[in-house]
């Protein structure tokens, strides 16, 4: 069974810090998935990323991907309190006969003003 | 474009009754999934169609659960007899392609509780 560890579950941090997030497990995923969700809503999804060491940049938020693409991390620069909500990371193989996306059970954030 | 429209969004029901959540996926979107999340956890996958096929449902508890997509778009899926652990909201989401590194769209979900 392939599980996704995200760590730390609670997060509740001053605005103007910064913040990373961390997404790991044993498996080797295609891609991983980052997504926000806040009370009340579904997840959307903020990032995809499919290479081994790939970095990607969404204004304040920076995404990697481990170069062995069993890990992932997400960091946030001067968080804001519309940063807060759950931050979930799916993973993707082709292992099986379909793809399955697999979640982890996510980091909740909480951004004081 | 309308995004994934689900109904209920709330339903308090006493264990052992029936429900029923609907799902409206994004037009033109041949995948549709539903997860269960459980307070404090991640989705958790229920059920997956292509079109009105079902993909994967190795995790649908099929004793109390089904779920239909009769014409390849709206879908429905049925909790009977329900449980107190039932309790969770449940996502419809689509894709417009079977999940391979694509994109997820989300409804807003249905909250269930079941005392």
């Amino acid at each position: 069974t392939q599980l996704l560890e995200q760590s730390p579950q609670f997060l509740s941090i001053q605005e103007g810090e910064n913040l990373t997030v961390y997404c790991n497990s044993s498996s080797v995923f295609s891609s991983l998935q980052w997504y926000r969700q806040e009370p009340g809503e579904g997840p959307v999804l903020l990032v995809t990323v499919v290479t081994g060491g790939e970095v990607k940049k969404l204004k304040r938020l920076t995404f990697q991907f481990g170069d062995a693409r069993k890990d992932s991390s997400l960091h946030i620069t001067a968080a804001q309190p519309g940063d807060t909500g759950l931050y979930l990371c799916a993973g993707t193989n082709y292992g099986g006969s379909q793809g399955n996306l697999i979640f982890g059970k996510g980091t909740k954030l909480s951004v004081k003003p | 474009e309308a995004g994934v429209a689900q109904s209920p969004r709330y339903k308090i029901i006493e264990k052992r009754q029936s429900v029923a959540f609907w799902c409206n996926p994004i037009s033109g979107h041949a995948t549709l999934y539903w997860y269960q999340q459980i307070l404090g956890q991640g989705p958790k996958l229920l059920i997956q169609f292509q079109n009105n096929g079902v993909v994967d449902d190795s995790q649908l508890p099929k004793d109390r659960f089904s779920a239909e997509r009769l014409k390849g778009v709206d879908s429905t899926l049925k909790i009977q007899p329900a449980k107190l652990e039932d309790s969770a909201v449940y996502l419809c989401a689509s894709s417009p392609m079977r999940i391979d590194g694509g994109r997820l769209f989300f409804g807003s979900g249905t909250q269930l509780s079941v005392l």
